[in-house]
């Protein structure tokens, strides 16, 4: 059975950075095609991709966020790790980790988890 | 980067009925590179459809998907009380790649 589970800090303040992890098993990010994306979904707006982590650790980043976003894996702990800087509060909304296997679509996402900036 | 607006934003109907939501790009899809989530409250979106019309694993028959270009539609022939959800587009065509806002399917 594939799972994927977001854990960080529900609260941050602005400026400071942001870290959050996505723990997954059932699945190899070693495997061809695989991929772990971040997905986030402000309060009542759509969802904004992130970033992606690929099999052949090849990272992509949404173009109008890269410079604040940092994507890394864990193959030990099967995890894989976003970090955002300089956060504000229109950075506030659930954070989604998800799988990838083929193309640019997410086949199973995690449960997701809420952020809220604020000072 | 491609604007996603689907139509309506709310849907209201019953139980049996067809449902017919939109998701209209704002520049053409390669490929039809189109994927169709499910997202109930408080939960992860799931995956429905993939590629405009290929259904993902263990996704009924009573949902299919069409279009290509800039015109995208998922169909739901006959609703099932599980079905009443937000249902979000996403093109993965073009990076980057881009949602919709949703569409809200609510029960009459």
């Amino acid at each position: 059975q594939i799972t994927l589970k977001e854990s960080g800090p529900t609260l941050v303040r602005p400026t400071q950075t942001l870290t959050l992890t996505c723990t997954f098993s059932g699945f190899s990010l070693s495997t061809r095609g695989v991929g772990v994306g971040w997905i986030r979904q402000p309060p009542e707006k759509a969802l904004e991709w992130l970033a992606l982590f690929f099999w052949d650790d090849e990272k992509r980043y949404s173009p109008s966020l890269k410079r604040r976003l940092t994507i890394t894996k864990d193959t030990s702990k099967n995890q894989v790790v976003l970090t955002m800087t300089n956060m504000d509060t229109v950075d506030t909304g659930t954070y989604y980790c998800a799988q990838r296997t083929a193309d640019w679509y997410f086949v199973l996402w995690g449960r997701g988890t809420p952020v809220t900036v604020s000072s | 980067e491609i604007v996603l607006t689907q139509s309506p934003d709310t849907l209201s109907l019953s139980p049996g009925e067809r449902a017919t939501l939109s998701c209209r790009a704002s520049q053409s899809v390669t490929s039809s590179y189109l994927a169709w989530y499910q997202q109930n409250p408080g939960q992860a979106p799931r995956l429905l459809m993939y590629g405009a019309s290929t259904r993902a694993t263990g996704i009924p028959d009573r949902f299919s998907g069409s279009g290509s270009g800039t015109d995208f539609t998922l169909t739901i022939s006959r609703l099932e009380p599980e079905d009443f959800a937000v249902y979000l587009c996403q093109q993965y065509g073009s990076s980057p790649i881009t949602f919709g806002r949703g569409t809200r399917l609510e029960i009459k």
